[in-house]
């Protein structure tokens, strides 16, 4: 059974910076073809895809938040790190790890509301 | 990087009405192209892969066709479950702006 979970901290300062936590079950980031990425959604509005990490270690980022994003993985702890530098009040969103092996996302963790507000 | 445009961004239609969601691709995509359906404070639920194959327990009155730039999600007969917001997603290679902006689904 696959399952994701986010974790992290609900409220956050301005300038400070975000580290979540995508802890999994049910499958390997080791296995060939298989990826995490990070999805964000603020209160009301679309998705956004944030970035993606890969088997190989290979890491993909948003063009608009690149300079702020680092994504990490350790496989031995089936966890994704995201870390989001110089947080904003337009970064409160609910963030999202989800699993893809094919291109699609067949499952996501439940979400995290990260709220940024002094 | 391509860029997906979905249309209607807001349907408003009854129970047993027939529904059609369209996605396009500022690009050639194949058919590599999924939708999901989220509903207010969860996650998103894959529905269809591949721009036509249906996802495990997914109900058989969702469809999905198209391919290369121009897409569609139909479905066949509205249920009271399905009223929630619709993306489209490409995955034919690596963009930053894979979702489209999704399509809200409400009750007329």
């Amino acid at each position: 059974q696959v399952t994701l979970r986010e974790s992290g901290p609900a409220l956050v300062k301005p300038t400070q910076t975000l580290t979540l936590t995508c802890t999994f079950s049910g499958f390997s980031l080791s296995t060939s073809g298989m990826c995490v990425s990070w999805i964000r959604q603020p209160p009301g509005k679309a998705l956004e895809w944030l970035a993606r990490i890969d088997w190989d270690d290979d890491k993909y980022y948003s063009t608009s938040l690149k300079t702020r994003l680092t994504i990490s993985k350790d496989t031995s702890k089936n966890q994704v790190v995201l870390t989001m530098t110089n947080m904003d009040p337009v970064d409160t969103a609910t963030y999202y790890c989800a699993r893809s092996d094919s291109g699609w996302y067949d499952y996501w963790g439940q979400g995290t509301l990260v709220t940024v507000s002094s | 990087d391509i860029q997906m445009t979905q249309s209607p961004s807001t349907l408003s239609a009854s129970v047993g009405d027939r529904v059609t969601i369209t996605c396009r691709a500022s690009q050639s995509i194949s058919s590599w192209l999924a939708w999901y359906q989220q509903k207010p404070g969860k996650a998103p639920k894959l529905l269809i892969y591949k721009a036509s194959s249906l996802e495990s327990g997914v109900p058989s009155r969702f469809s999905g066709s198209g391919s290369g730039t121009e897409f569609t999600l139909t479905i066949s007969s509205l249920q009271p479950d399905d009223f929630a917001t619709y993306y489209c997603q490409q995955y034919n290679s690596y963009s930053p702006l894979p979702f489209g902006q999704g399509t809200r689904l409400e009750i007329k």
